[in-house]
């Protein structure tokens, strides 16, 4: 059991540019969650799957991003169009059941 | 969802005891205390969980009193690795199976 792996750990792209974040879960583990932290803040929700079926999504989740879990084992996250203000850390978090939520490392995203 | 207050940063030198306190004044009846850890460049991690009275494990304690309307987590014998941030979280038990609210948190920097 290696951890919750994200990829890339850091992303630096132009403004307008579209971008792709990859989330490996523990193994096994059915639930998977999107977060975002900018700088001095806690973790905000984005999305959640369970199995490959996006069962919530916050409204911080504008139309230019997509989340996917097509075999209910990694997911993606794509933001379409970058703005300055998508530069966040993008947590991804997974769990089994009823337990804790498992975090990765986190991709770093900058938008110049 | 209950609003957490807990201060913004705390300073404290290495093999001291530090106490955290989280105040939840609208807590309800069936909310759990749990408290999250977060490293520099790296995601939280659960470090306890409590309802009433004292939980201990082998990072932390969590102490919580009759009312509810606070909790305060007690680290023992503080190094420079726990230099961090922590987040108190209020809500259901099951912390795995939806969103999580973080507030700010709180930015304990270990001194030697």
């Amino acid at each position: 059991d290696t951890g919750v792996s994200q990829d890339p750990r850091h992303k630096i792209t132009k403004r307008g540019q579209n971008v792709t974040f990859r989330c490996d879960p523990i193994s096994e583990h059915n639930r998977l969650y999107w977060y975002r932290q900018t700088l001095g803040q806690g973790p905000e929700f984005l999305t959640y799957f369970q199995n490959e079926a996006q069962l919530e999504k916050s409204r911080l989740l504008s139309d230019r991003f997509s989340a996917e879990r097509p075999k209910g084992s990694f997911s993606t996250l794509e933001i379409q169009r970058t703005e300055q203000g998508d530069s966040a850390m993008y947590l991804c978090a997974s769990s089994p059941d009823r337990t804790e939520q498992y975090f990765g490392p986190g991709t770093r995203l900058t938008v110049t | 969802l209950a609003k957490t207050t807990q201060p913004i940063s705390m300073d404290s030198y290495e093999g001291q005891e530090v106490n955290i306190t989280c105040s939840h004044n609208n807590i309800a009846t069936n909310d759990y205390i749990t408290w999250y850890q977060q490293f520099p460049s790296q995601g939280p991690r659960f470090i306890i969980q409590g309802y009433k009275t004292k939980v201990t494990n082998e990072v932390a304690s969590l102490f919580i009193p009759a009312d509810r309307k606070s909790s305060t987590l007690s680290l023992p014998r503080v190094s420079l690795s726990d230099t961090a941030v922590y987040y108190c979280l209020v809500g259901p038990e099951d912390t795995g199976r939806r969103a999580l609210t973080f507030g700010s948190g709180t930015r304990l920097q270990v001194q030697p």
